[in-house]
């Protein structure tokens, strides 16, 4: 079956610095990939996501390109702040429907 | 433009009773699906409904059942408690069935089996 690996947490950083969340898949077919973050107390919330191969997503700074040679979805973003801190989670959806497959969830922590 | 609505926010049951959850859909969303959270399992894909209908299901025992209703409202119930139904629930809303769109989420309803 579908499965998505991610690498594991607490990811501490200070503010500013670099950040790169590792998310590998196992999937058959063409699915879409997608990155949410979960703030704490909160439902989940698209942060990105790409539809097929080679195509970036990015939005507030946050970037992951669609690697389908290294069934990747790398998560990176050039300068973090404190407010990035919550709980990120590479998902992918690899039929039809409603079906997300999530991987484990990373535990961000931003220090100023 | 209203998100999801989950109600209710939190819940306390006892083991062998049974809770009825309700999600509100964006408006004109007709996908709803429901996931369960746990710190020991991370995210679970309980079942999806589409046009009133269950579409898929996820590995989860026969005690958890859902439905939706004609305005695309859902309901998942969890008959005869146990301590491991101890979770978030999460439901999400698309606007159809590909695979492509956003998943909205609910705030959740938190579940404690005590």
């Amino acid at each position: 079956g579908d499965s998505v690996t991610q690498m594991e947490g607490p990811v501490t950083l200070s503010e500013e610095a670099f950040l790169t969340i590792n998310c590998t898949y196992t999937a058959t077919g063409y699915p879409s990939l997608f990155w949410y973050v979960q703030y704490p107390g909160e439902g989940l919330q698209l942060l990105l996501k790409a539809t097929k191969a080679d195509d970036k997503g990015s939005n507030k700074g946050f970037e992951a390109t669609y690697r389908k040679e290294t069934t990747s979805f790398h998560l990176e973003k050039g300068s973090v702040q404190v407010s990035d801190s919550a709980v990120y989670f590479c998902a992918l959806n690899n039929n039809a429907g409603n079906m997300l497959t999530f991987g484990g969830g990373t535990r961000l922590m931003v220090k100023p | 433009k209203a998100g999801v609505t989950q109600t209710p926010r939190y819940l306390i049951k006892t083991r062998g009773q049974q809770v009825t959850l309700s999600c509100s859909p964006i408006s004109g969303h007709r996908s709803v699906s429901w996931y369960q959270q746990t710190p020991g399992q991370g995210l679970q894909f309980l079942f999806e409904y589409f046009s009133e209908t269950q579409r898929n299901k996820g590995n989860f025992p026969g005690r958890f059942s859902g439905r939706q209703f004609s305005n695309s409202r859902s309901e998942m119930n969890v008959s005869t408690l146990e301590l491991g139904d101890s979770a978030l629930y999460l439901c999400a809303s698309r606007l159809t069935r590909d695979r492509g769109l956003e998943a909205f989420f609910g705030q959740g309803t938190r579940l404690t089996v005590v």
